[in-house]
């Protein structure tokens, strides 16, 4: 089956800095990749997605990148806020053949100091 | 706006007990799944269901069981709670678009 690694665990920026999340998959066949972000007490919430068809995909700060040949896919977040401050999954799918299965990475702590 | 919620925030039970999730979702969306969230681990798939009456195991069922006899309530059964399955429980549904919604979490701690 699918496997999805993530990395850092942890990420510690200052605000306004960048912030980087990596995540490589194993299933050649996916090709849907969410992240999801959630806040403490909270569920997560999808923030941004790409599907393998396209290699980049912007929303105001958030962009994620897809190489598909080396089967990794990243989010940067530009210019961090406080409220960035999250745990943030990725993730991968097969898309409309799998019922919606999703794989998730380990995730990672993002924490941005004012 | 989709809405998932799920019966309990917190739960305390004991070891052997029988416990039930519950799930509910607005959307009329197929698709519907539980899964457990433990700290370094992510989320992981206990079971889905991508109709009613149907149901397929994710990637940890050992322990567990689902039912799924409306469209829109989908269940997690722990048939003898033991303390390894102290754990956050999510649930989530999805439609056409793949994009999983979750609802608020349960957590579930057994003594």
């Amino acid at each position: 089956g699918e496997n999805v690694e993530q990395h850092p665990s942890t990420l510690s920026v200052q605000e306004g800095d960048s912030a980087v999340i990596k995540c490589t998959y194993s299933d050649s066949a996916s090709n849907y990749f969410p992240w999801y972000k959630q806040e403490l007490g909270k569920r997560p919430q999808l923030i941004i997605d790409i599907r393998s068809n396209v290699g980049e995909k912007k929303d105001q700060r958030i962009a994620v990148t897809l190489n598909k040949t080396a089967k990794h896919f990243s989010l940067h977040i530009t210019e961090t806020q406080p409220e960035d401050s999250a745990v943030y999954f990725c993730a991968a799918s097969k898309g409309g053949t799998s019922y919606g299965k999703l794989t998730f990475g380990q995730g990672t702590i993002l924490t941005v100091h004012p | 706006d989709v809405k998932v919620t799920q019966s309990s925030r917190y739960l305390v039970k004991r070891t052997g007990e029988k416990v039930f999730l519950e799930c509910v979702q607005d959307m009329d969306h197929e698709n519907m799944f539980w899964y457990r969230q433990d700290p370094g681990l992510g989320l992981r798939l206990i079971y889905f269901s991508y109709d009613v009456k149907m149901k397929e195991k994710g990637d940890i069922p050992e322990g567990y069981s689902v039912s799924r006899e409306k469209k829109e309530r989908f269940s997690l059964i722990l048939e003898s709670a033991s303390t390894n399955q102290t754990s956050m429980y999510l649930c989530a549904s999805s439609g056409l678009t793949d994009t999983q919604y979750f609802g608020p979490g349960t957590r579930l701690t057994v003594l």
